[in-house]
């Protein structure tokens, strides 16, 4: 079975310009994590996923974030506009529901000129 | 406020010697506590999972132990080799019995040869 399948796994950006990240769970996960990850603030979560459903989005960090999964099997996360703050490695888990477990992607690498 | 502190950023062992490394937290009751391993440009891999009201876990030369009146958590991995060198990193729920996960932010464990 494949891993949960991010996409891009590296992007260069300009400050100022949309970004979306892109998250395959693996196949009959029914919960989606977003996380970021820097060297000063570790990884941190920034909302999930029950069956579809945002359950906790207090992680994000303000209104440029915004999260989406509109089926069991795709999630977007879009920043609108990116900041160079903004750079991190992004990573999106799955899981099945009241396991714990966490299968992460390979992160998607975001560099905010 | 919640906290989880994993007690270095970095631990270097020599090869063949037990390495223990620490996960403390406070203001939380979390229902389980996992472990996860993370090599540099790839996401968590998950190791172990140890219950609340479980006090020692072991998978291979892995042992966790978990100490509810202490609020700690002890990682251990024995007759350690080069291979084991990483990053760590321990994840609680929040305590609210729902699927929201929280990480420290690692320990690098250098194992030397």
């Amino acid at each position: 079975d494949a891993g949960v399948i991010q996409s891009p796994r590296h992007e260069v950006t300009e400050m100022g310009q949309e970004v979306t990240l892109r998250c395959k769970p693996i196949s009959g996960h029914n919960s989606l994590f977003w996380y970021r990850q820097t060297m000063m603030r570790g990884l941190e979560l920034l909302i999930y996923f029950n069956n579809n459903v945002p359950i906790d989005d207090s992680g994000m960090p303000e209104d440029r974030f915004s999260a989406k999964m509109p089926n069991a099997s795709f999630s977007t996360l879009k920043i609108q506009p990116s900041e160079p703050r903004d750079s991190a490695v992004y990573f999106c888990a799955s899981s099945r529901l009241g396991v714990g477990e966490l299968f992460f992607g390979e992160g998607s690498r975001l560099t905010v000129l | 406020s919640q906290k989880i502190e994993q007690n270095s950023e970095a631990l270097n062992i020599q090869e063949g010697k037990t390495a223990t490394l620490t996960c403390n937290y406070t203001n939380y009751s979390p229902a389980y506590l996992q472990w996860y391993r993370q090599d540099p440009g790839r996401g968590p891999v998950f190791l172990l999972l140890i219950r609340e009201n479980e006090k020692e876990k072991r998978k291979e030369r892995l042992k966790v132990t978990f100490d509810t009146t202490l609020k700690q958590s002890l990682f251990h991995i024995t007759a350690s080799q080069p291979a084991d060198s990483a990053t760590y990193l321990c994840a609680l729920d929040s305590g609210n019995r729902d699927d929201k996960i929280i990480f420290g932010k690692g320990t690098r464990l250098h194992i030397l040869p």
